[in-house]
């Protein structure tokens, strides 16, 4: 079965850190793009980031660029988002999805995804 | 970065009559050198993640029921449930995976009539 279990979430004060990991089971997690999607309380599905199959390539929204850092390890198929100097708007369930195997800049359709990961950021 | 604008926001329909969610986009997703759309839908229930059910415009996932369909093409799209089940309560949202930053729609919220 696939499977994408996300950690590492929790509360953080405004400007601080925090290191999202999610590890992945029942495909081969090398050959695929991976992505991180936040989606905050209430509120729609936001793309945040994704990384090529070796770690070669790496995009983000403008809102996180700078800040945040999506990396992988693919011999302990783990994939993690790096989130520094964290903002009140940072605040959301953090998911972690599967992308293509072969497309350009790994664009594609999000399949399957994780339960997510709770993060709030405040005083 | 192209925006998605979905409507309604919310819907309600009864049960076994037809639902339709449109979405746009404020630039083509058809890519011309292969003809694919790039668009997916994906329908989320309360407290679970996405799930996709449709991409390439109009192809079904794997185990999707058939009463789901999509249509549409260039900046133009449509979700149908063509009779609606109580399990379909939910929100449903499009995606383009046309460029960086691929983008959502707002979602739309189907309730039951």
């Amino acid at each position: 079965e696939v499977q994408l279990v996300e950690s590492g979430g929790g509360l953080v004060q405004p400007g601080g850190s925090l290191r999202l990991s999610c590890a992945a089971s029942g495909f081969s997690f090398s050959r695929y793009w991976m992505n991180w999607v936040r989606q905050a309380p209430g509120k729609g599905l936001e793309w945040v980031a994704n990384i090529r199959q070796d770690g070669s390539e790496e995009y983000y929204v403008d809102s996180v660029k700078g800040r945040f850092t999506i990396s992988r390890d693919n011999a302990k198929n783990l994939l993690s988002l790096q989130m520094n100097t964290l903002r009140a708007e940072d605040t959301a369930v953090y998911y972690c999805a599967r992308g293509p195997d072969i497309a350009a800049a790994g664009l594609n359709w999000f399949d399957p995804w994780g339960q997510g990961a709770l993060v709030t950021v405040s005083s | 970065e192209i925006v998605m604008t979905q409507s309604p926001e919310s819907l309600a329909v009864s049960l076994g009559e037809r639902a339709t969610i449109s979405c746009k986009s404020s630039h083509t997703v058809l890519y011309s050198s292969n003809n694919k759309n790039y668009l997916a839908w994906y329908q989320q229930k309360p407290g679970q993640p996405p799930k996709l059910l449709i991409y390439w415009a109009s192809t079904r996932e794997s185990g999707v029921p058939d009463r789901f369909s999509g249509s549409g093409s260039g900046t133009d799209f449509t979700l149908t449930i063509s009779s609606l089940q109580a399990e379909d309560v939910a929100v449903y949202y499009c995606q383009q995976y046309y460029n960086i930053p691929i983008t959502f729609g707002q979602g739309t919220r189907l309730e039951i009539k």
